[in-house]
């Protein structure tokens, strides 16, 4: 069975740039969750992705956008890129959305903002 | 809005030895889960041990093991018999189910085992 993959795994991109993140959920999973992760901090929540809508988002400007598609896999597209999103961001695949379902995590992409 | 506070933000514990990883959180859900997650240096996220809140009895997973304080939302991780791989970040978590049950991690505490 293969795990949660994402790609890039590191990236620098310029301040007003745009980016995509990609990310393969594990198989049988419909629900992929992104976080960011800054340095020296715990994850935060970005947006969740169900069955290729969306299904809850965090405290993110929409400049911060998402995709999944009908194999499940998804996208984080970041546009205007500032400094402050330099971080690790991290995809989570889970079988559903209810409280009982574990998520698995990706290795992560690490974006630096120059 | 739902916070997790680990106040601890580097311990260090000898081969063998015994160490609890403390966590509080705030939640208006009834029902929940909390986790605990491990964060080794090669970045993968891994779920280390979860309790159901309504489950009185304490979950545990081989060396790892949980004290779960319901009244005073507290839910401390024991690491027993520590190994040089438990050596990692280690970030405690709870639900929102507002946001399609997302987690809400801690600021994560960062554990080095030492031999």
């Amino acid at each position: 069975e293969t795990g949660v993959t994402q790609s890039p795994t590191h990236l620098i991109k310029t301040r007003g740039q745009q980016v995509t993140l990609r990310c393969s959920s594990q198989s049988g999973h419909n629900t992929v969750s992104w976080y960011q992760q800054a340095l020296g901090q715990g994850p935060q929540f970005i947006f969740q992705y169900y069955r290729e809508e969306e299904n809850g988002r965090g405290n993110f400007p929409p400049r911060f956008s998402g995709l999944q598609f009908p194999n499940y896999s998804s996208e984080l597209n970041v546009n205007a890129l500032e400094l402050d999103d330099s971080a690790l961001y991290l995809c989570a695949s889970s079988k559903g959305t209810g409280p009982s379902y574990e998520q698995y995590f990706g290795p992560g992409t690490r974006l630096t903002v120059t | 809005a739902q916070t997790v506070t680990q106040s601890q933000p580097e311990m260090s514990v000898q081969e063998a030895e015994t160490v609890t990883l403390s966590c509080t959180y705030d939640t208006s859900e009834s029902n929940y889960y909390l986790f605990w997650y491990k964060q080794p240096p090669s970045r993968q996220m891994i779920l280390v041990i979860r309790q159901e809140a309504y489950k009185q009895q304490n979950a545990t997973e081989n060396r790892f093991s949980v004290n779960f304080q319901k009244a005073a939302k507290s839910f401390s991780l024991k690491i027993s018999d520590s190994q040089l791989g438990d050596t990692a970040m280690y970030f405690c978590a709870s639900q929102n189910s507002n946001s399609g049950y997302a987690l809400n991690f801690g600021k994560g505490t960062s554990l080095l085992v030492t031999p």
